[in-house]
């Protein structure tokens, strides 16, 4: 079946430091990938939508120069957390459709800045 | 906008038991309705789902039936197993296919032996 994976599954780093997280899909191509936010205990929350070749599409909210999102290819979209800092710290998952139109998610990375 | 409101948890239940957690949602539209199980420490996974009213999702023993009527899409389970412990989320997605999700807060199940 198809497969979403996402890399790192854990990091721990330095506030101030930027963190770069991937999403690939693995045996099926991903014209649209959707970032999500999910703070320990509470539900996921749609943070952008990344379309490849085209700039991402941010929710309500979300800093779009905080996290920066690049989809270059159809198997890749990147989610970069600039100059994190503690409350940055959270779980971000990544979902891709296929081209049965199912959603299929990483996953996850669970990000924690000191 | 689209909401989806789930019973809270945790949902703490006996082997073999009856499960059943709800969930409602809001919608302009005629919504897909999903449930996704989150184990520990792991990502989503798609439990079911249903694209239209009195569709039965079903899979691995779970159950839910898109109730219009209602706006209800609720889980069950006749037996559950110390395995099924996880967090299950209600979700929505409006429009045409390929648009992102809206979740529940999700449900903890915590199935002892």
């Amino acid at each position: 079946g198809a497969v979403v994976s996402q890399h790192p599954s854990w990091v721990i780093c330095k506030s101030g430091t930027s963190v770069k997280i991937e999403c690939r899909s693995l045996d099926f191509q991903a014209t649209t990938m959707f970032w999500y936010r999910q703070f320990p205990k509470q539900s996921l929350m749609l943070m952008a939508t990344s379309n490849e070749g085209s700039k991402a599409t941010y929710e309500q909210g979300v800093e779009k120069d905080k996290f920066l999102i690049n989809h270059a290819s159809l198997t890749l979209s990147t989610l970069t957390v600039t100059s994190a800092h503690p409350e940055d710290s959270s779980f971000y998952i990544c979902s891709a459709h296929d081209t049965a139109q199912s959603q299929h998610f990483g996953d996850g990375t669970r990000l924690s800045i000191l | 906008g689209d909401s989806v409101t789930q019973m809270e948890g945790p949902v703490t239940l006996s082997e073999e038991a009856f499960l059943t957690i709800n969930c409602t949602y809001t919608a302009t539209g005629y919504p897909s309705l999903f449930w996704y199980v989150q184990y520990p420490g792991e990502g989503l996974q798609l439990l079911l789902k249903a694209t239209k009213a009195d569709d039965k999702g079903s899979n691995k023993g779970f159950e839910a039936t898109y109730r219009k009527e209602t706006t209800s899409f609720h889980l069950e389970k006749g037996s559950v197993q110390v395995s099924d412990s996880a967090v299950y989320f209600c979700a929505l997605s409006e429009g045409q296919a390929g648009t992102a999700l809206i979740f529940g807060k999700g449900t903890t199940l915590s199935v002892s032996s």
